[in-house]
């Protein structure tokens, strides 16, 4: 099982362009997350997903787009980048919801916006 | 709004020595896990504990939970130099249910 992965490793926009991240997992799960982290913020969720066709906001959805279309998939989308979006982007999945579960990693996508 | 902050935020050890990380959390607790975190990759998880639990161990990995002290501590026995990497709890309070990371503790094993 490959677990979580996620396309591309690396991406570098200019300001207002547009791109989107995604984000497989073969482990089945019902629940996806998007974090972002930077240095001294630790990770912080954009937005997550409780199943295939749902989407919900998290503590920085702010200029970020989600879809979930398929259960195995969760892309997460940056309509106009912006700056302050530079950071590295983490996917995560889990099979419960909440506290007792626990969650797998992708390795990450680094997003710089110049 | 941030739940878990680990303390301290950065802890530098030679090998064999033990290695203490600590959480605090601000509300009450229904489970805290923590996870490793290597240069460049993604988060993986240790170790979870439940709020009616005060230790648990896995391997060289000791933690334990503290909750009328709203904290918790990650021990690293003999540590090498693999355990080189960040260290996260991650919790909430009651009600809200998502995982809410900490900063994190950078450790560094030195040779």
């Amino acid at each position: 099982n490959a677990g979580v992965t996620q396309t591309p490793k690396f991406r570098v926009l200019k300001t207002g362009q547009s791109m989107t991240l995604l984000c497989a997992q073969d482990m089945n799960h019902e629940y996806m997350y998007w974090y972002r982290q930077d240095p001294g913020m630790g990770l912080r969720l954009i937005h997550y997903s409780v199943g295939e066709g749902t989407t919900a906001k998290g503590e920085v959805p702010d200029g970020y787009n989600v879809s979930r279309l398929k259960k195995q998939n969760f892309l997460l989308g940056l309509e106009s980048a912006a700056p302050s979006q530079t950071s590295v982007y983490f996917c995560a999945s889990s099979y419960g919801w909440g506290q007792r579960y626990e969650q797998y990693f992708g390795p990450g996508t680094r997003l710089t916006v110049t | 709004s941030q739940q878990g902050e680990e303390d301290p935020q950065a802890l530098s050890i030679q090998e064999g020595e033990n290695a203490t990380m600590n959480c605090s959390y601000k509300t009450s607790i229904n489970n805290l896990q923590w996870y490793r975190q290597n240069s460049g990759r993604g988060l993986v998880h240790l170790i979870l504990i439940r709020s009616n639990e005060r230790e648990k161990h896995s391997g060289r990995l000791r933690v334990t939970l503290d909750t009328s002290k709203k904290s918790s501590s990650l021990l690293i026995t003999a540590s090498r130099a693999a355990d080189t990497a960040s260290y996260f709890c991650a919790t909430d309070g009651p009600r809200a249910q998502k995982l809410v990371f900490g900063q994190g503790t950078r450790l560094t094993i030195n040779p």
